[in-house]
């Protein structure tokens, strides 16, 4: 089956510290890859997303790096802020599943003011 | 903005009863989606919906389950015969396009509680 997976549960930073939250996946034919931000009682959110014919995409105050050959995602939040508290997910696709989106165990981000 | 929206918040019905989940996705978007989050666990996929007809679905989508677009604007997931396992919050997403090229907008979800 597909894995997509996060290697630590919970992160704890300081306020205006960077954060780096990252990710495993297993299967070598994904080819689009989203994070994803979930704040309590509430649905995913979209943040950034990145194709596999790329390896860094930036937008406002993150970053996502994609290492093809160790199958690993990251997102990096510059300058973080009490508000990216949530548990951010990892999801990836790939051209077999078509619409299907895998989601990783989600990492908590807890921000110290 | 326009969002995803999703009826009822919370749900709790009794096992075996069946229950139906509502969504509208958001008007001008022509993929929708189902996914379960039990509790403390992943996002799992349940199904996607195209052109009035399931175009994907996982294995947790089994015939206890079904989809539906009875109308223009809402989007509906049936569960049969509900089972204890089945807790848990279900989301609906939409988009423009397919998963590979649009974003996928999802819905604050509805927690499903089976007794």
């Amino acid at each position: 089956g597909e894995s997509v997976g996060l290697h630590l549960p919970t992160l704890s930073v300081q306020e205006g510290d960077n954060s780096i939250i990252n990710c495993a996946y297993s299967n070598s034919a994904s080819d689009y890859f989203i994070w994803y931000k979930q704040e309590s009682g509430k649905g995913p959110q979209f943040i950034i997303d990145i194709r596999s014919n790329m390896d860094k995409r930036q937008g406002q105050r993150v970053t996502v790096l994609l290492n093809k050959t160790v199958k690993h995602l990251s997102l990096q939040i510059a300058a973080t802020q009490p508000g990216d508290s949530a548990v951010y997910f990892c999801a990836e696709t790939h051209p077999n599943t078509g619409n299907q989106f895998y989601f990783g165990t989600g990492t908590s981000l807890t921000v110290i003011p | 903005e326009p969002e995803v929206t999703q009826t009822p918040s919370h749900q709790v019905t009794q096992m075996g009863q069946e229950v139906i989940l509502r969504c509208v996705p958001i008007s001008n978007h022509l993929y929708f989606y189902w996914y379960r989050q039990i509790l403390g666990q992943k996002v799992e996929f349940l199904v996607s919906f195209y052109n009035n007809e399931i175009s994907e679905k996982s294995e947790i989508f089994d015939d206890q389950f079904s989809v539906e677009r009875p109308d223009g604007s809402n989007f509906t997931l049936k569960i049969r015969s509900t089972k204890l396992e089945d807790s848990a919050m279900y989301f609906c997403a939409s988009s423009v396009g397919l998963a590979g090229g649009a974003e996928q907008f999802f819905g604050p979800g509805t927690r499903l509680t089976v007794l």
